[in-house]
């Protein structure tokens, strides 16, 4: 089955740097990388995603890039805010499956 | 009709006793989902409906789980002959066309064994 791999575990930057979390996968037949955002004691709630016929997806300040041959993903956060603080899990799903197989999570803290 | 609605919220349960929780999706959702989420960890698939139709389950879900959705609302999920490696927290979503649509989450049934 699937495996996904995310890094790094924590990430801490000043506000107002970029943020940048990496994922590989396992699967060459994942066509769906979603990102999801979870704040402490919340649900989990897509913030982005991204389909393999895709290289590069933004919205605002967020956005994805896919590399399908060296099989990883990444999420891009610029300009961070306070408000960005959360664990951040990257997903992806493999062929025509409906679930979704999910990296461990990064805790993204915003310095002030 | 504002979400995913889940219940309990909280479930503290001796071993070896059942437990059944409640999910309610958004009403207009024919997809639904539960995941089971331990501290530290992304969600974990368990299994997946489409209307009362179960489609997919993982390996996670052992002859102890079982899950219905009859109708093709609302889904329980019963965990017979709880262990203490079945406290975790457990969530379920829904989607109107499936994963790539997105998922929303409801706010899981957090189950703790004892």
């Amino acid at each position: 089955g699937e495996n996904v791999e995310q890094h790094p575990s924590t990430l801490s930057v000043q506000e107002g740097d970029s943020a940048v979390i990496k994922c590989t996968y396992s699967d060459s037949a994942s066509n769906y990388f979603p990102w999801y955002k979870q704040e402490l004691g919340k649900r989990p709630q897509l913030i982005i995603d991204i389909r393999s016929n895709v290289g590069e997806k933004k919205d605002q300040r967020i956005a994805v890039t896919l590399n399908k041959t060296a099989k990883h993903f990444s999420l891009h956060i610029t300009e961070t805010q306070p408000e960005d603080s959360a664990v951040y899990f990257c997903a992806a799903r493999s062929g025509g499956a409906d679930g979704l197989t999910f990296g461990k999570g990064t805790h993204l803290i915003i310095q002030p | 009709d504002t979400g995913v609605s889940q219940d309990p919220r909280h479930k503290i349960t001796k071993r070896g006793q059942n437990v059944t929780f409640r999910c309610d999706p958004i009403s207009e959702h024919n997809r639904l989902y539960w995941y089971r989420q331990t501290l530290g960890q992304g969600p974990e698939f368990l299994t997946y409906f489409q209307n009362e139709a179960q489609l997919e389950k993982s390996r996670l879900l052992s002859d102890r789980f079982s899950a219905e959705r009859p109708k093709g609302s609302f889904s329980t999920l019963e965990i017979q002959r709880t262990e203490q490696g079945d406290s975790a927290m457990y969530l379920c979503a829904s989607s109107s066309r499936g994963v790539t649509n997105g998922y929303t989450f409801g706010s899981g049934t957090r189950l703790t064994v004892v």
